[in-house]
């Protein structure tokens, strides 16, 4: 079936340094996507989302981009800190329904 | 802290059991959603129930049930188990926006079954 799927599955950074988190999906009927941090032994935790009807999207540190094109999704974090150290998810909603799809992750590193 | 509960933290259990892991969402979020992730297959999503009522259904297998109470938690039974279930479960919910349109899905902090 049609899935969500992240470039790389480890990203290592050094702190203070700009990190960009690919992702890559599918489904071209896929509406709204979304970015996940999960630190060990916790849940998923809500970044950022973004609607099909727009190509960019700034919060706090953060800023998702998508390129429906060529079906693209990346979270960029800016200063990256010791704390941003985690695996991160996208996700996608396939295009229908309220669940979401999630991709394989990328454990970010950032070292000192 | 995502507001949604999930109890218990931990669990294990011997193969060809039953357990029943529970979820009391956020306040006010109507939707709770189960997912399973284990290190082979990532976050799979296993069943979406709307105000007391199934909406969806993913890759949940037969011998899993799940239902939502009139208070809104609720709970997944696992049954039969074998050693492959043995993974994290997770809880989300959400709220519902004006016009249908999809909202974020708020994480517990999951139950960690081992099948042994």
């Amino acid at each position: 079936g049609e899935s969500v799927g992240l470039h790389l599955p480890t990203l290592s950074v050094q702190e203070g340094d700009n990190s960009i988190i690919n992702c890559a999906y599918s489904n071209s009927a896929s509406d709204y996507f979304i970015w996940y941090k999960q630190e060990s032994g916790k849940g998923p935790q809500f970044i950022i989302d973004i609607r099909s009807n727009m190509d960019k999207r700034q919060g706090q540190r953060v800023t998702v981009l998508l390129n429906k094109t060529v079906k693209h999704l990346s979270l960029q974090i800016a200063a990256t800190q010791p704390g941003d150290s985690a695996v991160y998810f996208c996700a996608e909603n396939g295009g229908s329904g309220y669940a979401l799809n999630f991709g394989k992750g990328t454990s970010l590193l950032v070292t000192p | 802290d995502s507001g949604v509960t999930q109890t218990p933290k931990h669990l294990i259990t011997a193969t060809g059991q039953r357990v029943t892991l529970r979820c009391s969402p956020r306040s006010g979020d109507l939707s709770v959603y189960w997912y399973q992730q284990s290190l082979d297959q990532g976050l799979q999503f296993l069943i979406h129930y709307y105000n007391g009522e199934e909406r969806a259904k993913g890759n949940i297998l037969e011998r899993f049930s799940a239902q939502q109470f009139p208070d809104l938690h609720s709970e997944l039974n696992l049954s039969s188990l074998e050693l492959g279930d043995s993974a994290l479960y997770f809880c989300a919910s959400s709220v519902l926006l004006s016009g249908g349109r999809n909202s974020p899905l708020h994480f517990g902090n999951g139950t960690r079954l081992t099948v042994t």
